[in-house]
């Protein structure tokens, strides 16, 4: 399966703090998104990679890719009770033209005030 | 722009009940996808669709399960019959060719809460 897999699951952090959430997938991929969830809602889009990236920054996001590791990671910084949600990753696998976006299980961020 | 709209919100069922899902994509987007979203399966695609068109239908989980795009605003899926495993919250979600293209942005509705006993 293309599905990615992020790590940890949860992860429960203090307002101030930085949060890092990692997503492994198993092929080879042309770009590579994260996503973030609120309790009962709908994804909305953080940012893309791309394959040929290895950072990317947007506010107080920065992400990174390692297609060596089939790795990327999401940070973000000076975190905020509001950043509580779930993060996923999508990775986008297919020839050109043929787009089929495939999500981790997602990892639950936890901001603390 | 009201976004992609999904109806209904929460839907309650008995096993071999028919379910029908529907969804509005954003006018103008030429991408529709159907996600299903379970703990322990995470985000599963189901179906997509390009100009009304099923590309890949490979995620869909069995043949009780169908999916139509009769127009560019409007598909259904629909599960005949259900089962309680069926119980899970279905996304639809929407997307222009630059956006998939550049961005690679999905738009999600806020998705169909299904419970099926």
């Amino acid at each position: 399966s293309q599905q990615g897999e992020e790590d940890p699951q949860a992860l429960s952090i203090q307002e101030g703090e930085n949060a890092t959430m990692n997503c492994s997938y198993k092929t080879s991929i042309n770009n590579l998104q994260w996503y973030r969830q609120n309790s009962g809602r709908g994804l909305v889009h953080l940012i893309l990679i791309r394959s040929n990236e290895r950072e990317k920054h947007s506010g107080r996001l920065r992400v990174t890719l390692d297609t060596s590791k089939k790795s990327s990671s999401l940070l973000i910084t000076a975190s905020r009770a509001a950043d509580t949600a779930s993060y996923f990753c999508a990775t986008d696998a297919s020839p050109r033209g043929r787009n089929q976006f495939y999500f981790g299980t997602g990892t639950s961020l936890t901001v603390i005030p | 722009d009201a976004g992609v709209i999904q109806s209904p919100r929460h839907e309650v069922t008995e096993m071999g009940q028919e379910v029908t899902l529907r969804c509005k994509p954003i006018s103008g987007h030429d991408y529709l996808f159907w996600y299903r979203q379970t703990m322990m399966r995470g985000l599963e695609l189901l179906i997509y669709f390009n100009n009304n068109v099923p590309i890949d239908d490979s995620g869909m989980p069995e043949d009780r399960f169908s999916a139509k795009m009769p127009n560019a605003s409007f598909s259904t899926l629909k599960i005949q019959p259900s089962e309680p495993r069926d119980s899970a919250v279905y996304f639809c979600a929407s997307s222009s060719s630059d956006r998939v293209e550049n961005t690679g942005e999905l738009f999600f509705g806020e998705g169909s809460r299904l419970t099926v006993l």
